[in-house]
């Protein structure tokens, strides 16, 4: 199962959106709507910021929003902010014994 | 509250093991399976398989089978992962995450940095 395919790196301004991809195939994204996205800041823990596909864990902003297209996910950061400087993944169901995989990373840099 | 705490940093010489602890408080230990995730120095996160905290049967990714244990210890809510012959590229933090019906990871433990050196 290979890894989901993540943009190294995008940048933004604060105040400004920016969404990051998060491209599988028909296996995995395409095929489930059980995609996740996780938050992590240098030396901390990952820590989801949406799962099922677009949904928000309480506590997380609703800067914060995802949605999927065919094959790819992505996942949208409005009025960044300074704090969102970190590395985010994305990870999908894909069912069988494999159950999950992750994307490589992405990390965002805020101007 | 859910929390999941790990054992802490170890370092290790090549071809040694390892076992990292991961023990689960704040809800049913048996009700959600556990995962295991590592992410090398500077890299991005590995899922390196999951056990079914009911029935102590693990699954491992690709990759690895073979020098990677995961096992149970429900009587005190704890997962152990286990690595043997260890080598310079296993150096990494390694966490355990509890992994939801749906498929998500919605509590982490805060990592455990495995270092192996001679």
């Amino acid at each position: 199962q290979s890894a989901l395919t993540q943009p190294a790196s995008v940048s933004g301004s604060p105040g400004q959106s920016i969404t990051i991809s998060c491209t599988g195939t028909s296996n995995d994204v395409g095929n489930f709507d059980l995609v996740s996205w996780y938050q992590q800041h240098p030396g901390e823990a990952p820590k989801v910021i949406i799962y099922e596909g677009s949904l928000r864990p309480s506590a997380v902003s609703d800067r914060f929003s995802a949605s999927r297209s065919g094959n790819t996910a992505s996942l949208t950061i409005s009025g960044l902010q300074p704090e969102d400087e970190a590395d985010y993944y994305c990870c999908s169901y894909v069912g069988g014994t494999t159950f999950v995989v992750l994307g490589g990373g992405t990390k965002l840099t805020v101007l | 509250q859910v929390q999941l705490v790990q054992s802490g940093s170890e370092l290790k010489k090549p071809g040694s093991s390892v076992k990292v602890s991961c023990k689960a408080s704040g809800y049913s230990f048996t009700t959600y399976a556990m995962n295991w995730v590592r992410q090398a120095p500077g890299q991005g996160l590995e899922w390196l398989g999951w056990i079914d905290t009911n029935t102590g049967i693990p699954t491992y990714a690709q990759g690895f089978t073979g020098r990677f244990l995961f096992s149970l210890d429900t009587s005190v809510s704890t997962a152990y992962l286990q690595i043997s012959s260890l080598k310079a590229e296993d150096t990494a933090f390694y966490y355990c995450a509890r992994r939801t019906p749906t498929y998500y990871f919605d509590s982490w433990g805060q990592g455990t940095l495995v270092t192996v050196s001679s």
